[in-house]
């Protein structure tokens, strides 16, 4: 496709579900990252993969949540039972290369509402 | 650690002002510095991308400046429009934790009356 495509674009989940998140990068590019965007905030750093190498995973706020890319294109954000606080927009950009200097094109996001 | 600081918070301006937009940054080790445009309930689009070693990019109304020893960057948008009305987000990438991580500002909110 054109751009960074995620799904589903918007999810509820009671308290205590496990849910799913998808990023589809753009075709062909190497890096990709997951950020958490809460309410009236900057997006914050969650994770980045490095074709299917994930090479940071500080930002990831505990041990519920859990990212993937086994085949270095799509990734899929798990969060395993859902709290309120994980109440967001998560939002996943790709980057054609390697080098630090390129541009990030961002995804139009998930809205996790937790109930 | 990096922090990311945007002034101001909120902007109300009428049509056709020109307006400046604030962005410092606490460590100046970075790669880049990137401007970006948040409308609501929508992802990310990248307005200007300014390397470490460069001072400013312009795209059209828009000129980003870049004093990486001060840690500061401007947005300036020339002759305002109501479609500009969107949240801007000022992003850095930083040196120290390999390039990976991005830190963002929480936005300026600007509404641009007709």
């Amino acid at each position: 496709g054109a751009g960074v495509s995620q799904s589903p674009r918007y999810k509820v989940a009671k308290r205590g579900q496990d849910v799913a998140l998808r990023c589809d990068p753009i075709s062909g590019h190497v890096s990709l990252f997951w950020y958490q965007q809460a309410l009236g905030q900057g997006p914050e750093f969650l994770t980045y993969f490095q074709n299917e190498a994930q090479l940071d995973k500080s930002g990831l706020p505990s041990d519920r949540f859990f990212a993937e890319r086994p085949e270095g294109s799509v990734s899929t954000l798990k969060i395993q039972r859902t709290q309120q606080e994980d109440s967001a927009v998560y939002l996943c950009a790709s980057s054609p290369s390697l080098e630090t200097g390129r541009e990030q094109y961002f995804g139009p996001g998930t809205r996790l509402t937790v109930t | 650690k990096q922090e990311v600081t945007q002034i101001p918070a909120a902007l109300s301006v009428p049509e056709g002002e020109n307006l400046v937009l604030n962005c410092s940054f606490t460590d100046s080790a970075i790669y880049n510095l990137q401007w970006f445009r948040q409308d609501p309930g929508k992802g990310l689009t990248s307005l200007l991308l300014i390397q470490s070693s460069q001072r400013e990019q312009t795209s059209g109304r828009l000129n980003a400046s870049l004093d990486k020893s001060s840690g500061r960057s401007t947005l300036y948008i020339a002759a305002s429009q109501p479609g500009d009305s969107a949240t801007y987000l000022c992003a850095v990438r930083g040196v120290g934790t390999g390039g990976f991580k991005t830190i963002f500002g929480a936005g300026t909110r600007l509404f641009v009356k007709a």
